[in-house]
């Protein structure tokens, strides 16, 4: 069973569209990771979310911690064929030490 | 800049052999991380380290064994390679509750 549920799987859409993937669980995690993997990459963080409600926006990407601290959202305006990757959540819980899990990744697709 | 490297980027092994993974760390992290990656499956933990010769399995470690000997250095080994073993193998490092650093990958096809 996944601890961290991702969805949608994939996604294709249009430059220039709007879109949101999400990462549900039904634990409570003391934060949240959001990470992007490119083709042929290892993945790189984005974000950490801490608060329950928190908000973060880094350009384009607006990421959101749920209130319960139990789910997250990324929303990306505007796409652009750049945001093409596999975005992966990391949920991190004190008591589980370093062995902390990832969500099954979302990938997108964002067509010129 | 932060560098985690892995010793190959492809990799192609027969049923039965022993095979090394090497990953190198430059930046004095504790803890070290190995995972495979497959398609619908996601980034799975396969053993971590938090010290010199320190290894905790993680959720996959059948088949598998690590040796972390220096601070620096975290190895993988496949004692006996299955066709069941083909996957990317990704190395990564971090200080202790911060994010992951990681390498670009190791694919490995056993055949």
């Amino acid at each position: 069973t996944q601890l961290l549920e991702q969805s949608p799987q994939f996604l294709s859409i249009q430059e220039g569209e709007n879109l949101t993937v999400y990462c549900n669980s039904s634990s409570v995690f003391s934060s949240l990771q959001w990470y992007r993997q490119e083709p042929g990459e290892g993945p790189v963080l984005l974000v950490t979310v801490v608060t329950g409600g928190e908000v973060k926006k880094l350009k384009r990407l607006t990421f959101q911690f749920g209130d319960a601290r139990k789910d997250s959202s990324l929303h990306i305006t505007a796409a652009q064929p750049g945001d093409t990757g596999l975005y992966l959540c990391r949920g991190c819980k004190e008591t589980s030490g370093s062995r902390l899990t990832f969500g099954e990744g979302t990938q997108l697709t964002v067509n010129p | 800049d932060v560098k985690v490297t892995q010793s190959s980027r492809y990799l192609v092994k027969r049923t039965g052999e022993k095979v090394f993974l090497e990953c190198v760390q430059d930046m004095d992290h504790e803890n070290m991380f190995w995972y495979r990656q497959d398609p619908g499956l996601g980034l799975r933990l396969i053993y971590f380290s938090y010290d010199v010769k320190m290894k905790e399995k993680g959720d996959i470690p059948e088949g598998y064994s690590v040796s972390r000997e220096k601070k620096e250095r975290f190895s993988l080994i496949l004692e006996s390679a299955s066709t069941n073993q083909t996957s990317m193998y990704l190395c990564a490092s971090s200080p202790p509750w911060e994010k992951l650093f990681f390498g670009s990958g190791t694919q490995l096809s056993v055949l």
